[in-house]
């Protein structure tokens, strides 16, 4: 399916707590899935992928679950700072199509 | 890194003139280059995908005609916003894809803003 414009849900936390960030996606096809991250006024970022083969995979502070049965993926990101303020986008790709289509954003306001 | 160029950042245009908005990889040759158009607090749309020496396919509802997109080089990528109105202004993002390095080698422009009055 094609990704729609929606309003951005919110999210605020604490400094130091853990966050949690949820997306539903749309296509059973896809090979990967991906978070970026975009501060206002920019483009966004790469935070971390994974493969629409694993259920799980972390990074640095941040770790990405995938559930393909219902279609959701998440971003954890540890020990919040104030500098991960921002918009996150969940987003997917067909290599096939070579085509990268963004999900719902969440914005993140960490709180001191 | 990987790094995308696009200028210019802002742009005020009156309307019924059009504006060229440039994405440049400036390290790497970009297979296919993406042009998005992002409104206040709402995700990315993806309007077309360009190939270098190609035409932009262009997605449902995008006008090709008012859209233009070229793609002459695998470093440039120019979108033209023709006959531009208020209800274009919008923020546009490119993107630049370096093939063979998965996710990873998906680059974004940092926008930019182009306001119609």
């Amino acid at each position: 399916g094609e990704s729609v414009g929606l309003h951005l849900p919110t999210l605020s936390v604490q400094e130091g707590d853990n966050s949690i960030i949820n997306c539903a996606y749309s296509n059973s096809a896809s090979d990967y899935f991906i978070w970026y991250k975009q501060e206002s006024g920019k483009g966004p970022q790469f935070i971390i992928d994974i493969r629409s083969n694993m259920d799980k995979r972390q990074g640095q502070r941040v770790t990405v679950l995938l559930n393909k049965t219902v279609k959701h993926l998440s971003l954890q990101i540890a020990a919040t700072q104030p500098g991960d303020s921002a918009v996150y986008f969940c987003a997917e790709i067909v290599f096939s199509a070579r085509q990268l289509t963004f999900g719902s954003g969440t914005q993140l306001t960490v709180l001191p | 890194g990987a790094v995308v160029s696009q200028h210019p950042s802002r742009v005020i245009c009156k309307s019924g003139t059009s504006v060229k908005i440039e994405c440049r990889s400036l390290d790497f040759q970009a297979t296919t280059m993406f042009w998005y158009r992002q409104f206040p607090k709402q995700s990315l749309m993806l309007m077309a995908t360009s190939n270098e020496g190609s035409k932009a396919t262009y997605e449902q509802g995008v006008e090709k005609d008012k859209f233009l997109i070229n793609h002459a080089s695998l470093t440039l990528s120019t979108l033209t916003v023709t006959s531009a109105h208020p209800e274009d202004s919008s923020f546009y993002i490119c993107s630049a894809r370096e093939g063979g390095r998965g996710p990873v080698g998906y680059t974004f422009g940092s926008g930019t803003r182009l306001t119609v009055v």
